[in-house]
This record gives structure tokens, C-alpha cells and sequence, in this order.
């Protein structure tokens, strides 16, 4: 069965610490990975990450990819408390009978003032 | 550019009760996708349409749970009757197309529903 598999669940943070969200998947036809923010409403899209080793960077946040590990990070620097939300990751697949995006239970961070 | 809206917010309803939601995705994207999420997990998809035609609805509880999607646009997702473990937020999420240039999903605000 596809699967896509979070680490840490949780995570608790002073502001202006950086940190590292995992993201490990295991699924056939392999097609994208993404990365989702989600707050106390609609996941809003981050990333979508298609190649190995190229990193993708938007501000604070930065996310790479390996295909050859199957696995990918997500990196928030100097983080805010306004990061403070669940961080989805899904991995887009071809065919699939759980549909074509599968998601991870997601990280929830915490950062505190 | 108008994101993705959902309606209700919020609903609590009786079990065996039946419930509607209702989904505009962004203007042009043909392929709408319910998910449902549990709390404590990630979203999972019920049902996915390409324009107004099911694509994928092989996780979708049918004995009580049915979505259509008239003239390609907005959807409804309906459960009669409605069971307690239905408790979850109900997601709608729009894309262009299912193409791997254009599959990348906008999620609207979902509808939490509560089931007692």
C-alpha cells in the first residue's frame, strides 16, 4: 500500500530557531511531492518538488528532494510565530487507488514567542 | 484570483441526519477533489472529478455518501445517513488538470462537520 510518512508529529520551537520537517514516502508511480500549510483552515500550497536534488526556496522556507532515498525536507529558518501550523506532505501519484495525492498525518509546529 | 469556497463552515447535525456541502472551485480548473479529514491525519480523497465526470471515487462510502458535479463546476457532497465516525473537516480542492504541469491542488476553507 502507498504511504507517506511524517516525522516528527509534533514539534515545539522558540522563535527565530530553524527546523527540519521529514517527509518519507514508500509508493509506485511516483510522480511529485508537496508541501502544504495548514492552518485553522484550507492547507495553502508551499512547494511541489518533481526533481531530485534541486532545492526549492521561498523565503524562510527551503525543500529538497531525494528520490533515491525517497524522502524530502522541509526547512524553515529563522522561524516566526506565524509558522505555527500543520505542514503537510503529499506525494503525487499515477494511477493510484487511493487517488492521486496521498497525504502524511502532517507536523504539527509549534513556535513560541 | 478568487481561491476555492466551501459552504457551510461549520455544521453539527444528529446521527442518521443527512447533510449537504457545497463547492466552488477556482474559475477554470476542470478536476475538483473532496477529501476528508480525520483529526490527527492527513486529508483522504473521496472522490475526484475531471470537468463533470467521476474520475476516481473508489474511497468513497457509497452506501450513504454521493457527490455530483453539474455543468462541470460547482459539487455538492451529500451523507444519508450520517454516522458519528463522519465527524471530520470535509475539504474541496480544485486544479487545472490532472497533469503533472498542472495538477498542483488549491484547497478551499473546508466544512467541519460534527456528527452527534
Amino acid at each position: 500500500e502507498d504511504k507517506v510518512v511524517q516525522s516528527p508529529l509534533s514539534l515545539v520551537v522558540h522563535e527565530g530557531d530553524t527546523v527540519t520537517l521529514n517527509c518519507s514516502y514508500e509508493v509506485t508511480n511516483f510522480r511529485s511531492l508537496l508541501w502544504y500549510k495548514q492552518e485553522k483552515k484550507a492547507p495553502t500550497f508551499l512547494f511541489m518538488l518533481t526533481s531530485s536534488g534541486i532545492e526549492k526556496k521561498s523565503g524562510r522556507l527551503s525543500s529538497i528532494l531525494d528520490k533515491k532515498e525517497l524522502f524530502s525536507i522541509l526547512n524553515i529558518t529563522a522561524t516566526q510565530t506565524g509558522d505555527s501550523a500543520v505542514y503537510l506532505c503529499a506525494v503525487a501519484i499515477y494511477g493510484g487507488s487511493q487517488g492521486n495525492l496521498i497525504f502524511g498525518k502532517g507536523t504539527k509546529l509549534s513556535v513560541k514567542p | 484570483e478568487a481561491g476555492v469556497a466551501q459552504s457551510p463552515r461549520y455544521k453539527i447535525i444528529e446521527k442518521r441526519q443527512s447533510v449537504a456541502f457545497w463547492c466552488n472551485p477556482i474559475s477554470g480548473h476542470a478536476t475538483l477533489y473532496w477529501y476528508q479529514q480525520i483529526l490527527g491525519q492527513g486529508p483522504k480523497l473521496l472522490i475526484q472529478f475531471q470537468n463533470n465526470g467521476v474520475v476516481d471515487d473508489s474511497q468513497l462510502p457509497k452506501d450513504r455518501f454521493s457527490a455530483e458535479r453539474l455543468k462541470g463546476v460547482d459539487s455538492t457532497l451529500k451523507i444519508q445517513p450520517a454516522k458519528l465516525e463522519d465527524s471530520a473537516v470535509y475539504l474541496c480542492a480544485s486544479s487545472l488538470e490532472p497533469s503533472p504541469t498542472r495538477e498542483t491542488q488549491y484547497f478551499g476553507p473546508g466544512t467541519r462537520l460534527l456528527v452527534l
